[in-house]
């Protein structure tokens, strides 16, 4: 079955780490999104990327970086620069304009 | 910028009633959407709504969309405890040039009680 996996499930940081949470479609779905999603609130976009090889800031870039060498893959990396990173990340990936974006189960990112 | 608000925030239902769950957004929008969210999972697209006066209906749930009002509504008919979630709007941004960004409004926790 076509989807997003997202992994790990949960993950720890400790101060000063950086980390980096995958995310791989299978859906070739050219666009793919990172959201991060806070208790009790809607999804802010991190960052998108509309094909490989190119990205874009969304509303809360700072302290967090992507890559998109295949068109599968657009991991993000939560840097020591990103000071409360403790939240609920999806990452999402929509095919044609217009069309709804699919979402993976999400990694839980937590600070030791 | 396009800002979604939803209300209610939290809607508590008992079994077999009626009730709407209303989405406002800021400025011109091309395309609504609607998602369901289950406690610690992942979203569930519902409905798609991209035209003025656009109604899709699935079981229970009823969205439309009214491009004049900027506004849309899921509305939720003789309720069971199975559609207790967290809905979420959402509407389409030309973003840098980018046709597929979503500014989401903070959800809707739908909890329905027998």
């Amino acid at each position: 079955d076509g989807g997003i996996t997202q992994s790990p499930k949960y993950l720890f940081r400790k101060e000063g780490q950086n980390v980096t949470l995958s995310c791989e479609q299978n859906l070739n779905h050219d666009a793919m999104y990172w959201y991060r999603q806070d208790p009790g609130q809607g999804l802010r976009l991190i960052y998108y990327s509309q094909i490989v090889n190119d990205f874009q800031k969304g509303d809360i870039a700072e302290g967090y970086s992507v890559s998109r060498e295949k068109k599968e893959s657009f991991p993000l990396t939560v840097t020591s620069a990103q000071k409360n990173p403790t939240a609920f990340y999806l990452c999402a990936s929509s095919d044609r304009e217009y069309q709804p974006q699919h979402f993976g189960d999400g990694t839980r990112l937590s600070i030791l | 910028e396009l800002k979604v608000e939803q209300n209610p925030l939290f809607l508590s239902m008992q079994e077999g009633k009626n009730y709407t769950i209303y989405c406002n957004y800021s400025t011109t929008s091309d395309r609504l959407y609607w998602y369901r969210q289950d406690p610690g999972k992942s979203l569930e697209s519902l409905f798609v709504l991209l035209s003025n006066g656009a109604v899709k209906q699935e079981g229970r749930l009823m969205a439309s969309l009214d491009t004049k009002a900027r506004l849309s509504t899921l509305h939720i008919t003789a309720a069971v405890h199975d559609l207790s979630a967290t809905y979420f709007c959402a509407g389409g941004l030309n973003y840098g040039g980018s046709q597929g960004n979503l500014i989401f409004g903070k959800g809707t926790k739908l909890s329905v009680k027998p």
